[in-house]
């Protein structure tokens, strides 16, 4: 049991590149979560799943997409980074609403936008 | 985001009581929680607390839930410096978790 595993852990982009952000859970929960976090502010959500194959927009979903082509795995995908996508992500999955404590992050991919 | 407000930072003493204070907008919330971050890593949720309860004690946290003044606080006790973290609360609506900025506390010996 792995847990949420995120790759990569790092990595460094040229504005205009794009990428994506790979996740993914063993512990076969229903919805995942993609957030970043700033310095100085709280995780804010960017997209979530709350199933297979269903996605929904969070708070900051601009310049972002995501798939969640199967129970296991929420990929996030950056078309065309821009500098303002500096930051640090994580991917979160749980039950959906159902049973509030069931949380888990996985470690982060730390991505800096030249 | 802006809906959730925390302290930025705390300093406590070795074997003394910490106390993190954070407040809420929407009382529609139905879970509430706390999480600790520590320094390159993901968050960790410690305890978490359903809108109807008021208080929660697990080992050494307590959560108090005030819902009419929408503060919700965590008590540390006999706090080690293994407790030196970011601490995040954060409110469940529907799906979607809206987390406060951080309290940083620094423990000191």
């Amino acid at each position: 049991n792995a847990g949420v595993t995120q790759t990569p852990k790092f990595q460094v982009l040229k504005t205009g590149q794009s990428m994506t952000l790979q996740c993914a859970q063993d512990m076969n929960h229903n919805s995942m979560y993609w957030y970043r976090q700033d310095p100085g502010m709280g995780l804010r959500l960017i997209y979530y799943s709350a199933s297979e194959g269903t996605t929904d927009k969070g708070e900051v979903p601009n310049g972002y997409n995501v798939s969640r082509l199967n129970k296991r795995e929420f990929s996030l995908r950056l078309e065309s980074a821009a500098p303002s996508q500096t930051s640090v992500y994580f991917c979160e999955s749980g039950l959906a609403g159902v049973d509030g404590e069931t949380q888990y992050f996985g470690p982060g991919t730390r991505l800096l936008v030249l | 985001g802006e809906d959730v407000e925390q302290s930025l930072f705390l300093s406590v003493r070795e074997g003394d009581s910490s106390v993190i204070n954070c407040t809420y907008t929407d009382s529609s919330s139905t879970y509430l929680y706390w999480y600790k971050q520590e320094p390159g890593a993901g968050l960790q949720l410690l305890t978490y607390i359903f809108s109807n309860m008021d208080m929660k004690q697990d080992q050494r946290l307590t959560v108090l839930l005030n819902k009419k003044d929408k503060h919700l606080s965590l008590r540390i006790a006999d706090t080690q410096t293994g407790d030196s973290a970011i601490y995040f609360c954060a409110e469940r609506i529907d799906y979607k978790l809206s987390f406060g900025a951080g309290t940083t506390v620094t423990v000191r010996a």
